[in-house]
């Protein structure tokens, strides 16, 4: 099946640094990527969409400038937190778009801001 | 916009029981309806999809839903529970007609036991 990854799976970071996250798709092709966010025994929320070569489309009450997203390829999309804080702290989960429309998902990487 | 709810935070079922767990769908149009399942420290697997063909949905593991347009429902079952089915279950919605992101529902933790 489908497979999609990211990197790093933990990260451990000082608060108003910087933090990037890739997600590949390994052996498909993706213009369209998904971001989402999951809290401690909740539910994923969706931050926004990366399309290949155009800007991401953000969910409401995600902050754009906080949560760069960058799409510069057909098989990779990053997120980069910038300026990070403790309540940024969360479990960032990436989804690619197969050519089946079907939503693959990577492992998810867990952010911890001190 | 489209929204599922799970009824059930939590079920526990014994090994080789059947397993149901609920979900309700609001939806201006027909759906595409999908359950996931988390494993701890794993990543989103999809079970099954609905896309408007066969109500009755095989998926993987022996599991499968029924699409019920009258009650608007499309609850996840399976005959027999096995210990490796122990995790989060999520029914999850594509969130508009234009395009492919996904709203989740809360989610619904299957505790198996012996």
């Amino acid at each position: 099946g489908a497979v999609v990854s990211q990197h790093p799976s933990w990260v451990i970071c000082k608060s108003g640094t910087s933090v990037k996250i890739e997600c590949r798709s390994l052996d498909f092709q993706a213009t369209t990527m998904f971001w989402y966010r999951q809290f401690p025994k909740q539910s994923l929320m969706l931050m926004a969409t990366s399309n290949e070569g155009s800007k991401a489309t953000y969910e409401q009450g995600v902050e754009k400038d906080k949560f760069l997203i960058n799409h510069a390829s057909l098989t990779l999309s990053t997120l980069t937190v910038t300026s990070a804080h403790p309540e940024d702290s969360s479990f960032y989960i990436c989804s690619a778009l197969a050519p089946t429309d079907t939503q693959y998902f990577g492992p998810g990487t867990r952010l911890t801001v001190l | 916009a489209q929204s599922v709810t799970q009824l059930d935070s939590h079920v526990s079922v014994s090994e080789g029981t059947p397993v149901l767990l609920r979900c309700n769908y609001s939806s201006s149009y027909s759906p595409s309806l999908f359950w996931y399942v988390q494993h701890p420290n794993k990543g989103l697997q999809l079970l099954l999809k609905y896309t408007s063909a066969a109500t009755l949905v095989k998926g993987i593991n022996g599991f499968e839903a029924e699409f019920k347009k009258s009650e608007t429902s499309f609850h996840l079952t399976k005959p027999s529970a096995h210990m490796s089915d122990a995790a989060e279950y999520f029914c999850v919605v594509i969130g508009s007609n234009s395009g492919y992101a996904l709203n989740f529902g809360k989610g619904t933790s299957l505790l198996v036991t012996p």
